[in-house]
């Protein structure tokens, strides 16, 4: 059964502090692997990684891929206030149906 | 642009009620789907459609029925609501060729079934 193990389930760390938030995955034919922010409301797109290796890059935000280990991790420096968000995870396999890890809950405190 | 538009933004039921939540999107997207997310277990598929007149289930349909008579709209049916419903609901879209890269989500619904 596919599958996508997000850890940890919530972290809390001060204002500027680094994080790094896992998401592991077991998933038939793999396309992509997505990352999520979700706020108050809806989840918005932070990247896309389908090749090992290759760090996507956004501000303070980065992720990266490794299709060896069937994992990726998102990195956030310099962690601001409003980095306060549930993180997903997602993977695109067969059958255009994305899995879902649970999420992982970031809390920043000033 | 409206993106994905989902109403309402609430909505209380009774145990046996029915009802439809509504999505429609504007950008042509072909592909759209229906989510669940309960608190710890992150998003789930209901429904999913590819296009227009074609749907199929998810992995959790049960109690829901969806249609797709239009590329733009794609509602969602609670058949007899339950409790087990509770939830908070997203319609999310994406075009066929970047499917891939992830999906514009609605601002969700939030569904209490008493």
């Amino acid at each position: 059964e596919d599958k996508v193990v997000q850890s940890p389930l919530s972290l809390v760390v001060h204002e500027g502090d680094t994080v790094t938030l896992n998401c592991s995955y077991e998933v038939t034919n793999f396309r992509s692997l997505l990352w999520y922010k979700q706020e108050k409301k809806a989840p918005t797109f932070l990247f896309m990684l389908t090749s090992s290796g290759i760090e996507k890059k956004s501000g303070r935000l980065s992720s990266i891929l490794d299709k060896k280990e069937l994992f990726s991790i998102l990195n956030i420096t310099a962690t601001q206030t409003g980095d306060s968000a549930i993180y997903l995870c997602a993977v695109a396999g067969s059958n255009y149906q994305l899995i879902w890890g649970a999420g992982t809950k970031l809390i920043i405190k000033p | 642009n409206a993106g994905v538009t989902q109403t309402p933004k609430f909505q209380v039921l009774k145990t046996g009620q029915s009802m439809t939540l509504q999505c429609a999107q504007d950008m042509n997207h072909e592909y759209m789907s229906w989510y669940r997310q309960d608190p710890g277990m992150g998003l789930r598929l209901i429904h999913y459609s590819v296009g227009a007149g074609i749907t199929d289930q998810g992995e959790v349909p049960n109690g829901y029925n969806v249609s797709r008579s239009t590329t733009e709209d794609f509602p969602l049916r609670l058949l007899s609501a339950a409790p087990s419903q509770t939830s908070v609901y997203f319609c999310a879209s994406s075009s066929g060729a970047g499917l891939w890269y992830g999906y514009t989500f609605g601002s969700g619904t939030r569904l209490t079934v008493v």
